[in-house]
């Protein structure tokens, strides 16, 4: 078990240019999330898959964000004609669905998006 | 509708005194309630979760936690800080999928 990886951990960008972020969940995890933190706020659900399926997406989520896990495995989140407001760090978590119960989540270290 | 508030937004304790973090929550069924720790630079690391068994849930690092339905609370408490308990601490309210966050109690430990 080597953890969720996220890749890159930094990236600045300017505004209007197009970012992609991957997220390598832990091995044998079937649900993969994706979150977004802001300065002195708690982390907020972004998108949610189930294997490769694409389930549920939150309202935060415009259209020029989109999130792709195409095989069930490693997912990628692209924001397109990014604004300085989607400055912020970008979680990724993952579970093994446990019936009965909400799973339990772990989480990668984040990208951090700096948008100028 | 489901979130959680925790209540204070920053603590200052001194190395071996007791830690209150606490956390109320509101949600229309059973909830599953995680506290997780946010050290600087580092993921969120899970430090305990309560899932409807025992009402007191013991974690890591010497911290627990207290599920009072009564009062819907769920505070993290541990005896003693240790000056590497400094760190960002989030109450996480769950009874699906989706996991809501407070906005977290940042911990100061003074030696």
């Amino acid at each position: 078990d080597t953890g969720v990886s996220q890749d890159p951990r930094h990236k600045i960008t300017k505004r209007g240019q197009n970012v992609t972020f991957r997220c390598d969940p832990i091995s044998e995890h079937n649900r993969l999330y994706w979150y977004r933190q802001t300065l002195g706020q708690g982390p907020e659900f972004l998108t949610y898959f189930q294997n490769e399926a694409q389930l549920e997406k939150s309202r935060l989520l415009s259209d020029r964000f989109s999130a792709e896990r195409p095989k069930g495995s490693f997912s990628t989140l692209e924001i397109q004609r990014t604004e300085q407001g989607d400055s912020a760090m970008y979680l990724c978590a993952s579970s093994v669905q446990t019936s009965g119960v909400p799973d339990t989540q772990y989480f990668g270290p984040g990208t951090r998006l700096t948008v100028l | 509708a489901q979130s959680v508030t925790q209540l204070d937004s920053h603590v200052s304790v001194s190395e071996g005194t007791p830690v209150l973090l606490r956390c109320n929550y509101s949600s229309s069924y059973s909830p599953s309630l995680f506290w997780y720790v946010q050290h600087p630079n580092k993921g969120l690391q899970l430090l305990l979760k309560y899932t409807s068994a025992a009402t007191l849930v013991k974690g890591i690092n010497g911290f627990e936690a207290e599920f009072k339905k009564s009062e819907t609370s769920f505070h993290l408490t541990k005896p003693s800080a240790h000056m590497s308990d400094a760190a960002e601490y989030f109450c996480v309210v769950s009874s699906s999928i989706k996991f809501y966050f407070g906005t977290g109690t940042s911990l100061t430990v003074i030696p």
